[in-house]
C-alpha cells in the first residue's frame, strides 16, 4: 500500500529538550516536504526536500532542522523545542514535477509545555 | 506572494442539500489549483485538482473549475451525504522561487447533518 508514515502521533515534550519527528514513504517519490497545520491559518510549509541532500526553507523554518540521506526518509528536528513550535505537524511526498497528488502521513501533535 | 482565501465557515447542512465553498487565489503566472479533504484524525487527501484555465476538477460528485479572469476555484456538489463531513482546503501551487510549495486556504470545516 502506498503510503507516508510519520511517527509518533502524539508527543508531548518540554520546553528545550530536543525531538525528532520521523517520516518514511514508500513510492520512491523524489519532493518531500514537512507542514504545521494551526487554527485560521491552514498549512505552512516548514522546510522541503527535492532529492537525497538536497533541501530548503519553506514559509516558517525557524526552529527546526531536517536531513534527506536516503530517499525514503526526511526526519524533522526540534534542536530546542518552545512552546509556539505546538501544532499540528504532516509530512508530505510526490513525484516532480510537483503539480500532481502530494500524499500525506497522518499527522504528528506537538505539544510543547 | 502566493495566497489562497476560503469562505469562512464552518458549514452546516442537513444532508441532501446543495453545497458550495468559496475558492479565490493570487499568484504569479499560472498555478495549478487543488481542494484537499481531511477527514478527522487523518491525513489530507487530495479531492481534485486542475492544472490550466477553464479545466474543471471532479471526483466523488465533487466539482470546481478553474476560473482565471475571477482567480477563483470553487468548490460544489449538488448534494451532500454525512460522509462528507471533514475539513476541506484550497491550494496552489505555482512556479517561480516557491517551486513544489502548496499554499492552503485556511480549511473550512463542513458539518452534514442526517
Amino acid at each position: 500500500e502506498a503510503q507516508v508514515t510519520q511517527n509518533p502521533r502524539y508527543l508531548i515534550t518540554v520546553t528545550g529538550k530536543k525531538l525528532t519527528v520521523t517520516c518514511s514513504q514508500n513510492m520512491n517519490h523524489e519532493y518531500m516536504s514537512w507542514y504545521r497545520q494551526d487554527p485560521g491559518l491552514g498549512l505552512r510549509q516548514i522546510y522541503y526536500s527535492m532529492n537525497v541532500e538536497v533541501t530548503d526553507k519553506g514559509d516558517v523554518p525557524e526552529g527546526y532542522k531536517v536531513s534527506r540521506k536516503e530517499k525514503r526518509n526526511f526526519p524533522l528536528i526540534l534542536e530546542s523545542p518552545s512552546p509556539n513550535q505546538t501544532s499540528l505537524y504532516f509530512c508530505a511526498s510526490s513525484l516532480l514535477p510537483v503539480n500532481t497528488e502530494a500524499f500525506f502521513g497522518q499527522g504528528t501533535r506537538l505539544t510543547v509545555v | 506572494g502566493n495566497s489562497v482565501t476560503q469562505m469562512e465557515g464552518p458549514v452546516t447542512l442537513s444532508e441532501e442539500a446543495f453545497l458550495t465553498i468559496n475558492c479565490t487565489y493570487t499568484a504569479t503566472g499560472y498555478p495549478s489549483l487543488f481542494w484537499y479533504v481531511q477527514y478527522p484524525g487523518e491525513g489530507l487527501q487530495l479531492l481534485l485538482k486542475a492544472t490550466k484555465a477553464d479545466d474543471k476538477g471532479s471526483n466523488k460528485g465533487f466539482e470546481a473549475t478553474y476560473r482565471k479572469e475571477t482567480t477563483s476555484f470553487h468548490l460544489e456538489k449538488g448534494s451532500v451525504q454525512v460522509s462528507d463531513s471533514a475539513v476541506y482546503f484550497c491550494a496552489l501551487i505555482a512556479g517561480g522561487t516557491s517551486y513544489g510549495k502548496l499554499t492552503f486556504g485556511q480549511g473550512t470545516i463542513l458539518t452534514v447533518h442526517p
